[in-house]
């Protein structure tokens, strides 16, 4: 069974930073590429960024680019998101997201429950 | 930001059939797959569709998805009451930076 548990998420001030992890397994965790979306409160799905199996395609969404960074240790079935410069609008459900195959540049399968980020002072 | 446009809503009698409409540009539903996805109340998503009409096991044929050029719908015929829930339509988008858009979302109710 595929399962997915996010961890990193709480309240932290404007302009901190926050390190999220997703422990995965039930799946080769190295042949398929994963993802962070996520939703505000109230709010629908934004895609966050994606990395390939072999991190040799890497994507964001442009509301994060040069402030968060997607990470994965295949060793260790683990993805990251390394979070700086936290705005309010950050504050969100992060969800991480299996990807259908090894390629950033497709859907997503699986989900977590997704870890609570709250950006305030 | 979203860039593909639905419905906020949608509804339906049980056993009814229901489709919600998925707006985009030749960038990303013009030139790539549409996906679909069902996130119940307080739970995370599920996917539905992938590849514009594919269906992951498990999932009921009363749901199906289309595409045509570039817009898709997805279509639920016997409305069941656990469809109650929220919608959204994505799909990867060949802009300057590449990234996976996703569509505002059609809440769908039972009625």
């Amino acid at each position: 069974e595929v399962q997915l548990v996010e961890s990193g998420g709480g309240l932290v001030q404007p302009g901190r930073s926050l390190r999220l992890s997703c422990a995965a397994s039930g799946f080769t965790f190295d042949d398929y590429a994963m993802h962070w979306v996520r939703q505000a409160p109230g709010k629908g799905l934004e895609w966050v960024s994606g990395i390939s199996w072999n991190s040799g395609s890497i994507g964001y969404a442009d509301s994060v680019k040069g402030r968060f960074t997607i990470s994965r240790d295949n060793a260790k079935n683990s993805l990251y998101l390394q979070m700086n410069s936290l705005r309010a609008e950050d504050t969100a459900l992060y969800y991480c997201a299996k990807g259908l195959y090894g390629a950033v540049a497709v859907g997503f399968d699986y989900w977590g429950q997704g870890t609570l980020v709250t950006v305030s002072s | 930001q979203s860039v593909l446009t639905q419905p906020p809503s949608a509804s339906g009698t049980p056993g009814q059939r229901v489709t919600i409409s998925c707006s985009g540009s030749s960038s990303n539903i013009g030139s790539n797959y549409v996906y679909w996805y069902q996130q119940l109340p307080g739970t995370a998503p599920k996917l539905l569709i992938y590849r514009n009409n594919q269906r992951p096991s498990g999932v009921p044929d009363r749901f199906s998805g289309s595409k045509s050029g570039t817009s898709a719908s997805l279509a639920i015929s016997g409305l069941r009451s656990e469809d109650e829930a929220d919608y959204y339509c994505a799909a990867w988008d060949d802009s300057l930076s590449g990234l996976y858009v996703f569509g505002t979302g059609t809440k769908v109710t039972v009625l």
